[in-house]
């Protein structure tokens, strides 16, 4: 069965350093979303891509955060500089362009992140 | 935009006996409804969703009702297992793989032996 894949699992590093996320959702699927979801809450969306196109990303935090989806297939989801309150999990989801009654949300393993 | 809330935030059962959590939405065009079982370090695993064209389904010891006029639905786990133990999250969301989820908080169920 395909998954959605995410690199690196879990990732330290201190304040004001950079880091980059890596996502790969199901072949085919045209829906990227990146959720953040910190210890203890539910999951909250970050970005939205429909291909390569950014849907939503109203709850981005513009000055450290980028993310990417150049050709409409993995995804790439930045921080720089990195603050201590981004510790979180962050994960990765996708979706089939048509959607039919069995779909939904595919999520990803997460990556761990941790600031030091 | 949309707002979920959820209740209890923990629940704790004896083994056999059933558990019910409760989530309520604030946006009408929402149609879409996901519960997501979470085990500490793990991705979010759907457990069952509803649309809003059905009032309740049942999938083995795991049902979901939907109230679409009070905006809420619940989850219902008959026969509780230690092996149910984990946080469980409602979601709700405009169009399946459209929208994105707007989940609720969470609710850490614990199964006693």
């Amino acid at each position: 069965e395909a998954e959605v894949a995410q690199s690196p699992r879990y990732k330290i590093t201190e304040k004001s350093q950079a880091v980059a996320f890596w996502c790969d959702p199901i072949s085919g699927h045209a829906t990227l979303y990146w959720y953040r979801q910190i210890l203890g809450q539910g999951p909250e969306l970050l970005v939205q891509f429909q291909d390569e196109s950014v849907v939503d990303d109203s709850q981005l935090p513009k000055d450290r955060f980028s993310a990417e989806r150049l050709k409409g297939v993995d995804s790439t989801l930045k921080i720089q500089p990195a603050e201590l309150g981004d510790s979180a999990m962050y994960l990765c989801a996708s979706s089939p362009r048509t959607v039919k009654l069995t779909d939904t949300q595919y999520f990803g393993p997460g990556t761990r992140l941790t600031v030091l | 935009g949309e707002n979920v809330e959820q209740h209890p935030s923990t629940l704790s059962v004896q083994e056999g006996d059933s558990a019910v959590i409760k989530c309520t939405y604030s946006d009408s065009a929402s149609n879409y409804f996901p519960w997501y079982k979470q085990e500490l370090g793990k991705r979010p695993q759907l457990i069952i969703d509803i649309r809003s064209n059905v009032g309740e389904k049942k999938d083995q010891r795991i049902a979901v009702t939907l109230n679409k006029t009070a905006k809420h639905f619940s989850l219902h786990i008959t026969e509780t297992q230690p092996e149910d133990s984990a946080v469980y999250f409602c979601a709700a969301s405009e169009d399946t793989g459209r929208r994105a989820l707007t989940f609720g908080s969470g609710t850490r169920l614990q199964v006693q032996p």
